[in-house]
């Protein structure tokens, strides 16, 4: 594809239920990057991956957050029992190479709403 | 960790107008760069200026760094409605692995 996609866009779950978002970077592009992003924020660094190995899981809220990339392409992010804070827009971007500092190519997002 | 800080957080002016937004950092950078969010939507990448440049152009972007100042600008030159968006700047250095962003500058250029 031309560019990073997300799905779902939307994503309305029960507190307590657990979601998987999803992240199709640009082809080719070594890095991969999750983001959260609350309401009037800047989006905030959750995880990054270098083909499918996770170098930094630093910014992963809880354990209830887990992120994989098995294959170094595609990326899932998933969020086990939901909580109503876990209710943000969650942001994928890819690099081209593994230098993390090059400019990066954001997806739409997935709003995620707990209810 | 390295964020930077935007400042005006909100800035409204009338299109054909020139529209400056600031950013501030606390520590040493390798790099800094520029995202437009619209939106709704995802960030869109503007300009990366290094720690060794002081000023780049692309189109009617312009953007300055001083890094005795820990500061750098983006000037948008001959507004149009469609700048409308939040403005991120995002100082990259070597301690960390992703982007980290303010809170940002909300543009709204009115017609």
């Amino acid at each position: 594809g031309a560019g990073v996609s997300q799905s779902p866009r939307y994503k309305v779950a029960k507190r307590g239920q657990d979601v998987a978002l999803r992240c199709d970077p640009i082809s080719g592009h070594v890095s991969l990057f999750w983001y959260q992003q609350a309401l009037g924020q800047g989006p905030e660094f959750l995880t990054y991956f270098q083909n499918e190995a996770q170098l930094d899981k630093s910014g992963l809220p809880s354990d209830r957050f887990f992120a994989e990339r098995p294959e170094g392409s595609v990326s899932t992010l998933k969020i086990q029992r939901t909580q109503q804070e876990d209710s943000a827009v969650y942001l994928c971007a890819s690099s081209a190479g593994g230098a993390w500092m090059d400019e990066q190519f954001f997806g739409p997002g997935t709003r995620l709403t707990v209810l | 960790s390295q964020q930077g800080e935007e400042d005006p957080q909100a800035l409204s002016i009338q299109e054909g107008e020139n529209a400056t937004m600031n950013c501030s950092y606390k520590t040493s950078i390798n790099n800094l760069q520029w995202y437009r969010q619209n939106s709704g939507r995802g960030l869109v990448h503007l300009i990366l200026i290094r720690s060794n440049e002081r000023e780049k152009h692309s189109g009617r972007l312009r953007v300055t760094l001083d890094t005795s100042k820990k500061s750098s600008s983006l000037l948008i030159t001959a507004s149009r409605a469609a700048d409308t968006a939040s403005y991120f700047c995002a100082p990259v250095d070597t301690g960390r692995r992703a982007l980290t962003f303010g809170s940002g500058t909300r543009l709204q250029v009115q017609p």
